[in-house]
């Protein structure tokens, strides 16, 4: 079946560095989503990406969905302690509206 | 109500008990998913309804997992005869036809 991979499992980064975590398919996707999951909280939807090569930004976000769609990334410019939690990608296949999500990246930030 | 609402937030049940777990998806919402998410894992894929139809139930892991959405807005997920091996946190998420996923906060379950 489809699998989603997530690197690195764990980003430990101090306040005001850059950081990137990539997010890998098995198969071919239709699109990719990006979710946010605070400590307690629940995956918090943040961005879709449709078309091979896209790149969207959201302030210090930047995301890009690689041109195989296969793959994508998610670059955060000067860290802040507000970026703390786990980062998910979740992938759709074109058929049906299931999301395969990957193991996500845990993000810790020294202040 | 404003976001996807789930009850109870909190369940510990004992082995063997059946457990109901119960998702208010956001008003209008055709689509309703249930993932199980493990501590320190990425939410895996249960089940999918649009409206009333169960369209995808590849990610239950076993026959004692089942799932309605009788009237195509509420849903229920059951477990019957609870193993430890369920102890997790079940979370729905609702949305519009294809458009992103809203979650509700989920119902961590503890079986003892």
């Amino acid at each position: 079946g489809q699998q989603v991979m997530q690197i690195p499992q764990y980003q430990h980064v101090q306040e005001g560095e850059d950081f990137t975590t990539y997010c890998n398919s098995s198969t071919t996707l239709s699109n990719i989503q990006w979710y946010k999951q605070r400590p307690g909280g629940h995956p918090v939807f943040l961005i879709q990406l449709v078309k091979s090569g896209e790149v969207k930004k959201q302030k210090r976000l930047t995301f890009q969905f690689g041109e195989a769609k296969k793959n994508s990334s998610l670059h955060i410019t000067a860290t802040q302690t507000t970026d703390v939690g786990t980062y998910f990608c979740a992938g759709r296949r074109a058929a049906g509206n299931k999301l395969t999500f990957g193991g996500g990246t845990r993000v810790l930030v020294k202040p | 109500g404003a976001g996807v609402s789930q009850s109870p937030r909190y369940k510990v049940a004992k082995r063997g008990q059946d457990v109901a777990l119960r998702c208010d998806p956001i008003s209008g919402h055709v689509s309703l998913f249930w993932y199980q998410q493990a501590l320190g894992q990425g939410p895996e894929f249960l089940t999918y309804f649009q409206n009333e139809a169960q369209l995808d139930k590849s990610g239950l892991p076993s026959d004692r997992f089942f799932a309605e959405r009788p009237e195509g807005s509420v849903s229920t997920l059951k477990i019957q005869r609870t193993q430890q091996e369920d102890s997790a946190v079940y979370l729905c998420a609702s949305s519009f036809s294809d458009r992103p996923q809203h979650f509700g906060d989920g119902t961590r379950l503890s079986i003892l």
